[in-house]
């Protein structure tokens, strides 16, 4: 049962236009959603959060988007840059038997071309 | 910036060999976390860790054990390697939380382990 979906498992943007990243959820006692951007060869870095209590959170060129009701979010880059170009997870978190654990989704390649 | 480490980056090794992965973390951080990804799918939690002494398993069924003898310092030991244990292992860490509040868990470089 997975609870957190990306189900874009690849997408390609031209430079400077917007790069829409999308990723749904099936939990509803998730309190917190966030996407970490990945580079080949290295770990996950943080990028962006939002809290279940938002419905928007932007930080420079990253914004994130909840849609509860839909269970829906989304990451917005703009302007896309080639440094974009990596592997983007979507991860929601929860308190479970008093430990806070996040749960990932696939990934989405995301791929900027100049 | 976090500053977490592994070791090896890769191994390959042959099956019925005892391997440790490293994970070292010099931010002083009480939670250490283990996951393992296999290529295009999510990072799975295999083992977690509140702090010294404390080990806890997590979603995803591993063969593997941890131990927590020092706060920086959270190794995962495969007793005897198969190749179902070929995948990714990413190891992370975060300070100590307080119910509500968002924590950051900051990732290792990983180590790619091919199972022969």
């Amino acid at each position: 049962d997975q609870q957190v979906k990306q189900n874009s498992p690849s997408l390609s943007v031209q430079e400077g236009r917007i790069s829409i990243l999308n990723c749904d959820y099936t939990n509803s006692m998730f309190d917190y959603f966030l996407w970490y951007k990945k580079y080949p060869a290295e770990g996950p870095t943080f990028l962006i959060s939002i809290s279940s209590i938002k419905d928007k959170n932007e930080d420079g060129r990253f914004t994130v988007f909840l849609n509860k009701s839909a269970k829906h979010l989304s990451l917005h880059i703009v302007p896309s840059q080639p440094g974009d170009s990596a592997v983007y997870f979507c991860a929601a978190k929860r308190i479970i038997q008093g430990a806070q654990k996040l749960v990932f989704g696939q990934g989405t390649r995301l791929t900027i071309n100049p | 910036e976090a500053d977490i480490y592994q070791t090896p980056r890769y191994l390959v090794i042959g099956t019925g060999k005892k391997i440790t992965l490293e994970c070292s973390q010099t931010m002083g951080h009480d939670k250490m976390y283990w996951y393992q990804q296999d290529p295009g799918m999510e990072l799975h939690l295999i083992h977690y860790s509140y702090g010294v002494n404390s080990t806890e398993k997590g979603d995803l069924s591993s063969e593997s054990t941890v131990s927590r003898i020092r706060t920086e310092h959270f190794p995962l030991t495969l007793e005897s390697a198969r190749p179902s244990h070929t995948s990714q292992y990413l190891c992370a860490s975060s300070e100590s939380w307080d119910r509500g509040k968002m924590e950051t868990q900051y990732f290792g470089p990983g180590t790619r382990l091919l199972v022969l």
